[in-house]
């Protein structure tokens, strides 16, 4: 069965790195687009970052662009949000997800992981 | 970006009630509307793509409408288990957006 497991997040100061990691299994990873959507407390769901399943197309939020890189490895099975330059209204569970469609994204969620909390706070 | 504004931002009602949720898009997206259900605590979960289409194992009291900017999702009589917030998402851009969520309280 698909699996989608989150892991790296924590409590981060304002102005430094984290790097988030989502092992993914039970499916053939690299023929699948992958998202991170993430959610504040208390609030709605945020889409922030897509890349295709080859690694060569990515695209991102306005809120994070230039600041959080989207990356996977496909040897590994493994994808990989890394976000610089952290602020407080980054504070939410980051969930990976997989994309519905194989190979060209649709950009829906058929499969998510159970998240990360990250916390940016002085 | 391309707004989703849902109505209303919560309902309260009865085990088998019909309840609709609607979804109003800021521009036209044609068919690209899909609807996830979130428990308290949990990943959202996939109910219908493409305005219509039921996921597979959705159970066939959920259904969904629309086309354009208009869209609406349907739950033709309420069960337990349903009662969770509700989001609608367009992927019609390439920047996805989704709505503010809808919660679905027991009367």
């Amino acid at each position: 069965q698909v699996q989608l497991v989150e892991s790296g997040g924590g409590v981060v100061q304002p102005g430094r790195s984290l790097r988030l990691s989502c092992a993914a299994s039970g499916f053939t990873f690299s023929n699948y687009g992958m998202h991170w959507v993430r959610q504040a407390p208390g609030k709605g769901l945020e889409w922030v970052a897509l890349l295709w399943y080859d690694g060569n197309n990515k695209y991102y939020a306005d809120s994070v662009k230039g600041r959080f890189t989207i990356s996977r490895d496909n040897s590994k099975n493994t994808l990989y949000l890394q976000m610089n330059s952290l602020r407080a209204e980054d504070t939410a569970v980051y969930y990976c997800a997989r994309d519905y469609g194989d190979f060209v994204p649709r950009r829906l969620f058929d499969y998510w992981g159970q998240g990360t909390l990250v916390t940016v706070s002085s | 970006d391309i707004q989703m504004t849902q109505s209303p931002p919560s309902l309260s009602a009865s085990v088998g009630d019909r309840v609709t949720i609607t979804c109003r898009a800021s521009q036209s997206i044609s068919s690209y509307l899909n609807w996830y259900q979130q428990k308290p605590g949990k990943a959202p979960n996939l109910l219908i793509y493409a305005a219509s289409t039921l996921q597979s194992g959705v159970p066939s009291r959920f259904s969904g409408s629309g086309s354009g900017t208009d869209f609406t999702l349907t739950i033709s009589s309420l069960q337990p288990e349903d009662f969770a917030t509700y989001y609608c998402q367009q992927s019609y851009s390439s920047t996805t957006t989704f709505g503010q969520g809808t919660r679905l309280e027991i009367k």
